[in-house]
Parts: C-alpha cells; structure tokens; sequence
C-alpha cells in the first residue's frame, strides 16, 4: 500500500526555520518525482515546490524561491522541505504529493502537517 | 500563471442528482492538462481525474471529465452521500501548477 507520512510541522517564530520530511512506503520511492503543496487555515491548494527522481532537478513557487530547499534522501524513501525566513503567511497544512507522470499532477498525497508561524 | 476560477462556489443538491461543477482557465492549459479533485474535511485532496477526462485507479464510474482548452466540467451522476465535499480543478500545461479556487458541494 503507498504511504506518505509527513511530519516535523509546528509553531515557530516569524523568520525561523523548519524541516518538513515525509517518509514514503509502498512503492520505488526513487522513480518518482514528488512535490510539496500547501493549503493555508480555510484557504485552497498552492504548489509549493517539486524534485525528480534523483534530486538533480528541483523547482520552486515564487512565494518559495530563495527561502525554502526540497531535497530528497532515496535510501532513506524521505522526502524534505527545509523552510528558512518563514512568514506568517507561509501558516498552511503542508502536503507531500507522489506525482505519477511526471507532468505535476498528483495521485497520492500525505496526510499533511500544519506549520504555524506566529510570535 | 494560468489562473483557474471553479463555478459554482457552492453547490446545494441531493443524493441521487447530478452534479454539473466548471473550471475555466485564463489561459489555455493544453488539450488535457487538467485534473479533478476531491477533499472532506480534515483530509487530504484525493485524486479523480487525469488528463481532462481519465479516472484514476478505484474512482467510480459515476465521475467524469471532460473539456480542453480553457473550459472543463466535472461530472457526477447520481450523488452518493460520501460525495458531498470541496472539489479542486488543476492544470499542469504551465508552471508553476496551479489549483482553482474550489466548489463546495453539500447536501441540500
């Protein structure tokens, strides 16, 4: 059975840092490519961010660039969003996403974890 | 970045209706570069369709896509009670991906 467990949400300072991970079963975690989206309190979906399936390629949302870093450990099947500089608009539910194509798209997702950036 | 707007933002029916939920894009995404959506509270988004008008695997047949371009429905045939929920739109023609803004679909 495919399994993504995210963790590693929580409060933290405006201008801290947080790492998400999201650990991956149930499949060749190596040949996908996988994205993080987030949803903040109430709100829609946002891409966030997504690597391939060797970690060579990462691509990154505008709101993301320069502050986040995905990255990926394969022999681990671990999946990671490390967040610097974090904003209080960067207060979302935070999903991995397995994307199946690749073409961004997404047929398994994580159960998420919240980020709450507040003083 | 493509722009999705979902209509209607909500969407009061019963079980057994049909369900009739648009997407239109600012910009074309391609002959099929659109997927559907589900999310009940509490959890996370659940794939329905691919490609326009694809179902994923386990997803019955009651849901159907279809569009290209700049317009797209998803439909639902007879409403079962576990598919009263919010219902996300997403193109990937272009980067970034980008979702709609969602429909919520509840019981009347």
């Amino acid at each position: 059975e495919v399994q993504l467990v995210e963790s590693g949400g929580g409060l933290v300072q405006p201008g801290g840092s947080l790492r998400l991970s999201c650990a991956a079963s149930g499949f060749t975690f190596s040949i996908y490519w996988m994205h993080w989206v987030r949803q903040a309190p109430g709100g829609g979906l946002v891409w966030v961010s997504r690597i391939n399936g060797d970690g060579s390629s990462t691509a990154y949302a505008d709101s993301a660039k320069g502050r986040f870093t995905i990255s990926r450990d394969n022999a681990k099947n671990t999946l990671y969003l490390q967040m610097n500089s974090l904003r209080a608009e960067d207060t979302a539910v935070y999903y991995c996403a397995r994307d199946p194509a690749p073409a961004h798209w997404f047929d398994r997702w994580g159960q998420g974890t919240l980020v709450t950036v507040s003083s | 970045e493509i722009v999705l707007t979902q209509s209607p933002g909500t969407l009061s029916l019963s079980p057994g209706e049909r369900a009739t939920l648009s997407c239109r894009a600012s910009q074309s995404v391609g002959s099929s570069y659109l997927a559907w959506y589900h999310q009940k509270p509490g959890l996370a988004p659940r794939l329905l369709i691919y490609g326009a008008s694809s179902r994923a695997t386990g997803i019955p047949d009651r849901f159907s896509g279809s569009g290209s371009g700049t317009d797209f429905t998803l439909t639902i045939s007879r409403l079962e009670p576990e598919d009263f929920a919010v219902y996300y739109c997403q193109q990937y023609g272009d980067s970034p991906p980008t979702f709609g803004q969602g429909t919520k679909l509840e019981i009347k």
